[in-house]
C-alpha cells in the first residue's frame, strides 16, 4: 500500500519561498508520476505541477505559478519535493502531494495536506 | 485550460435515496475511446478520495452505489442509496489534459 508523508512548515513570510516534502512508501519516485495540489476556498483545488521519470526526469507547471515553482525529487530518499517562490497571502491554502500511476491518468493516493498560511 | 463546471452546489437527501451530481467540461474528455475524468470524495480535514476515473470505473474498494456515467462533456456520479457515512464534498476533475483541473464541488447533506 503506497503511503505519502507531507512534511515542511505551517507558516512562511510573504517574498520568502515555501518548501514541502512529500515522503514516499511503497513505491519508488522513480516509477509514476508525482503531483502537487493545492486547496483554498478561493481558488477550489488547484494542480500546480508534476514530476516523473521516463528515461529522464521531467516536470509540467501550472501556468499560474511557472515563474515561480520548483517540483524536484530526491531518488536517495525516495521523496520529493514542492519549491514555490515569492509567495504572497494568496499562495496559502492547503497543499498536498499526490501519486498518479501510469496505468490510471490520475491522482490515486494523497498525502495528508499541508496548510501553509503566508503571514508576517 | 478546460473549465470544470459543477451542478447543484449543494443537495440534502434522505438516507437510503438516490443522490445526483452532474459535471460539465468546457470541452470534450473523450480521447482513444476513454473519457478521462474523475470523480473524488473529501470529507472535512481529509485528503480528496478517488472513488471513479475514466467516467465509470470505480476504484478499488469503493462501495457499488456510487456510480459515474456519461460522455465526452456532460457526466453523472449517482450514490443510488445514501448512507451517512457518504456525507462529504464530491468534485469532478478532468485528466485529458494539463493543467489537471477539478470541478467547484458538490456538498451532500442527509435531508
Amino acid at each position: 500500500q503506497v503511503q505519502l508523508q507531507q512534511s515542511g512548515p505551517g507558516l512562511v513570510k510573504p517574498s520568502q519561498t515555501l518548501s514541502l516534502t512529500c515522503a514516499i512508501s511503497g513505491d519508488s519516485v522513480s516509477s509514476n508520476t508525482w503531483n502537487w495540489v493545492r486547496q483554498s476556498p478561493s481558488r477550489g483545488l488547484e494542480w500546480l505541477g508534476r514530476t516523473y521519470y521516463r528515461s529522464k526526469w521531467s516536470v509540467d507547471y501550472a501556468v499560474s505559478v511557472k515563474s515561480r515553482i520548483t517540483i524536484s525529487p530526491d531518488t536517495s530518499k525516495n521523496q520529493f519535493s514542492l519549491q514555490l517562490s515569492s509567495v504572497t497571502p494568496e499562495d496559502t491554502a492547503v497543499y498536498y502531494c499526490g501519486r498518479n500511476p501510469a496505468e490510471v491518468s490520475t491522482i490515486t493516493d494523497w498525502g495528508q495536506g499541508t496548510l501553509v498560511t503566508v503571514s508576517s | 485550460d478546460i473549465v470544470m463546471t459543477q451542478s447543484p452546489d449543494s443537495l440534502a437527501v434522505s438516507l437510503g435515496e438516490r443522490a445526483t451530481i452532474n459535471c460539465k467540461s468546457s470541452q470534450s474528455v473523450l480521447y482513444s475511446s476513454k473519457n478521462y475524468l474523475a470523480w473524488y470524495q473529501q470529507k472535512p480535514g481529509q485528503a480528496p478520495k478517488l472513488l471513479i476515473y475514466w467516467a465509470s470505473t470505480r476504484e478499488s474498494g469503493v462501495p457499488d452505489r456510487f456510480s459515474g456515467s456519461g460522455s465526452g462533456t456532460d457526466f453523472t456520479l449517482t450514490i443510488s442509496s445514501l448512507q451517512a457515512e457518504d456525507v462529504a464534498v464530491y468534485f469532478c476533475q478532468q485528466h485529458s489534459s494539463l493543467p489537471l483541473t477539478f470541478g467547484g464541488g458538490t456538498k451532500v447533506e442527509i435531508k
